[in-house]
């Protein structure tokens, strides 16, 4: 079965620190997605990035940046320069190609990013 | 506007009174489905529906049933709403496989069972 493991549950920082949010997941799919949600907290879901299993380049958009590694199983995310708008919960998620639920999308737990002026 | 809408946002019901939370989407996507959020958990999913007159079970489907007889709706019913299905829900949908395709979710539903 699919899962996800954000194992941090909360990081707190400091306006223009680096962060990086971890992310591991465990799948028996060769082919799999994943995925990086922020919920503000205003409680919305917003779509950060997608990222297939045969595509293993880093992703670099603005002050954000993911890095995608197969050999560890993980795909963490690195907010650079952090600031206050950055705060929010972060998920982590992970959709097998060929299940039998649907391509149910799996999140981890989410990790709470606190940026403090 | 491409969204997925959910009502109400905010309920406060009793134990045992029967309530539904419809979800609609504009988008004419196949695949919709219902997810809970609590502390510590993530989201999980409760129902999911491939398409029209096809639903099925997900992860913690306990407590919950849903419809799909139009493509846009997707309700979330529950018939005998008890304290541990206090949580937030968020419905979503998107185009069917690959599961590569991006989920929109509706903006949630705070949901408070006393």
């Amino acid at each position: 079965a699919q899962k996800v493991t954000q194992a941090q549950t909360e990081i707190s920082v400091v306006e223009k620190e680096d962060v990086t949010l971890d992310c591991v997941y465990e799948t028996r799919d060769t082919t799999y997605y994943l995925f990086w949600y922020k919920q503000p907290p205003s409680g919305e879901l917003v779509f950060l990035i997608r990222r297939n299993s045969f595509d293993e380049q880093n992703e670099i958009s603005g002050r954000y940046s993911w890095n995608f590694q197969k050999s560890t199983s993980s795909f963490n995310f690195t907010i650079t320069a952090s600031q206050v708008v950055d705060s929010a919960v972060y998920f982590c998620a992970l959709s097998e190609a060929w299940d039998n639920a649907g391509n149910m999308l799996t999140f981890g737990g989410g990790t709470r990013l606190m940026v403090k002026p | 506007e491409a969204q997925v809408t959910q009502n109400p946002r905010y309920l406060i019901t009793v134990t045992g009174k029967k309530l539904t939370v419809t979800c609609s989407q504009n988008m004419n996507h196949e695949y919709m489905s219902w997810y809970r959020q609590d502390p510590g958990l993530g989201l999980r999913q409760i129902y999911y529906s491939m398409n029209v007159e096809a639903t099925d079970k997900g992860d913690v489907p306990e407590g919950y049933k849903v419809s799909r007889k139009e493509k846009r709706n997707f309700p979330l019913i529950l018939e005998s709403p008890s304290p541990n299905q206090t949580s937030l829900y968020f419905c979503a949908s998107r185009l069917q496989p690959p599961s590569y395709n991006e989920q929109f979710f509706g903006p949630g539903t705070r949901l408070t069972v006393l």
